[in-house]
């Protein structure tokens, strides 16, 4: 059963903590993408991986952090210093081998600080 | 489930009418566009994509119109069903590195 699954589904932080979403995708897509979600507005794109062992800072990556040490994951640290972390967090893969650029979406991370 | 979007625009339709979704793309450079579905609490799901050598293109129930001129894109749906209620939303690759930028979207409301 191919996809992109994201754990946990909620996850409650108290302010101050350090809090890791997960994102796997068996796939075997290249690209990884995390973004963040806000009521009443579009994605907001956090960071970005093409390849294994190297990221890149999306638009909004202040207050973030991830790792890609294996293709098939690309886990999202949101830290202590992310002064307002409550959105939905959403994790998307792409092939980039066969030349298009869909971006194939988890079922999302809902994270409420407390 | 959650709401993802309390205060965006949204689309009442009558289940069976065909509904028109509109966006306003920013780039001109931009050379292919999707959209994406997003039910309550869900991630976006893929519905149909345009590349900007093309000014229409048409799946199942769905067909996607590119206005270069003007930077606009819509999205038709046919006979809009209740499973189509949900948010859908654009988004644009302005070139290098497969990044995608998104519209606000746009809320269906599909009424029986």
């Amino acid at each position: 059963d191919g996809g992109i699954t994201q754990s946990p589904k909620y996850l409650f932080r108290k302010e101050g903590q350090n809090v890791t979403l997960s994102c796997e995708q068996n796939l075997n897509h290249d690209a990884m993408y995390w973004y963040r979600q806000d009521p009443g507005q579009g994605l907001r794109l956090i960071y970005y991986s093409q390849i294994v062992n190297d990221f890149q800072k999306g638009d909004i990556a202040e207050g973030y952090s991830v790792s890609r040490e294996k293709k098939e994951s690309f886990p999202l640290t949101v830290t202590s210093a992310q002064k307002n972390p409550t959105a939905f967090y959403l994790c998307a893969s792409a092939d980039l081998a066969i030349g298009t650029d869909t971006q194939y979406f988890g079922p999302g991370t809902r994270l409420t600080v407390l | 489930g959650e709401s993802v979007g309390l205060h965006l625009p949204t689309l009442s339709v009558q289940e069976g009418d065909n509904s028109i979704i509109n966006c306003a793309y920013s780039n001109s450079a931009s050379d292919y566009f999707i959209w994406y579905k997003q039910e309550s609490g869900k991630g976006p799901q893929f519905i149909i994509d345009i590349r900007s050598n093309m000014d229409k293109r048409q799946g199942q129930r769905v067909t996607v119109l590119l206005n270069k001129t003007v930077k606009h894109l819509s999205l038709q749906i046919a006979a809009t069903q209740p499973g189509d209620s949900a948010v859908y939303f654009c988004a644009e690759n302005t070139g290098g590195y497969n990044k995608l930028i998104f519209g606000a979207g746009t809320r269906l409301a599909v009424h029986p």
